[in-house]
């Protein structure tokens, strides 16, 4: 039982280079989310998806892109890195859209953009 | 705008009792939530509050109070192990979760 995963676990980037971050959850949730989380901030939404096929923009979508081909995977792209979308990026599920009273998260893939 | 606030860091003993607070404005409320991150790790769902009063979960309390925009959460008998950091998140009217900057607690012997 894996619940959620992502990788890589952690990636130095070249500014200007594309990247996609990898997330699977074997849950069978409906909805998905990716968040950026910061040092002193809170975590904060880049983009969410409530069902396969759908998907929505958080607080902070900008410089990101995100696909909901199935239920499983939620892959987030950068299309052109730079050095302040270094962040630690946390994927999560919840049963249903964001009416659910619990999200799981994955372990966090860890970006640094040079 | 819409804005979250807990400590930045607290230092308790082991076997005491620490409260956490949590003071919360956004546009609407539907909902607050409590999530405990160890270091380097994901945060992990502690508890949900969604009307007034306390919610009690073994060594762990949740309160609210909604008119005054506000929680705390409660750690009791403090073990090494309680020590990370606590997340605040109020769910508002947009069914959008608003996330606190997190309260790190450091437990001492």
């Amino acid at each position: 039982i894996a619940g959620i995963t992502q990788a890589p676990t952690s990636q130095i980037l070249a500014a200007g280079r594309r990247m996609t971050l990898r997330c699977t959850q074997d849950m069978r949730h409906n909805a998905m989310y990716w968040y950026r989380q910061d040092l002193g901030l809170g975590l904060r939404l880049i983009h969410y998806s409530n069902t396969a096929g759908t998907t929505g923009k958080g607080e902070v979508p900008d410089g990101y892109s995100v696909s909901r081909a199935n239920t499983d995977d939620f892959p987030l792209t950068l299309a052109s890195a730079v050095p302040s979308q270094t962040s630690v990026y946390f994927c999560a599920s919840s049963e249903a859209g964001q009416g659910s009273n619990e999200q799981f998260f994955g372990p966090g893939t860890r970006l640094t953009v040079l | 705008g819409q804005n979250i606030d807990q400590p930045t860091e607290m230092t308790a003993t082991e076997g005491a009792i620490v409260q956490i607070n949590c003071t919360y404005q956004t546009s609407g409320f539907n909902g607050l939530f409590w999530y405990q991150q160890h270091a380097g790790e994901a945060p992990t769902f502690l508890s949900y509050n969604v009307l007034d009063g306390l919610e009690e979960k073994g060594r762990f309390s949740s309160f609210l109070s909604r008119s005054k925009g506000y929680s705390y959460l409660l750690l009791k008998e403090l073990q090494m192990k309680d020590s990370a950091s606590y997340l605040c998140a109020v769910r508002d009217s947009n069914y959008q979760l608003i996330w606190g900057a997190g309260t790190k607690l450091i437990i001492k012997p």
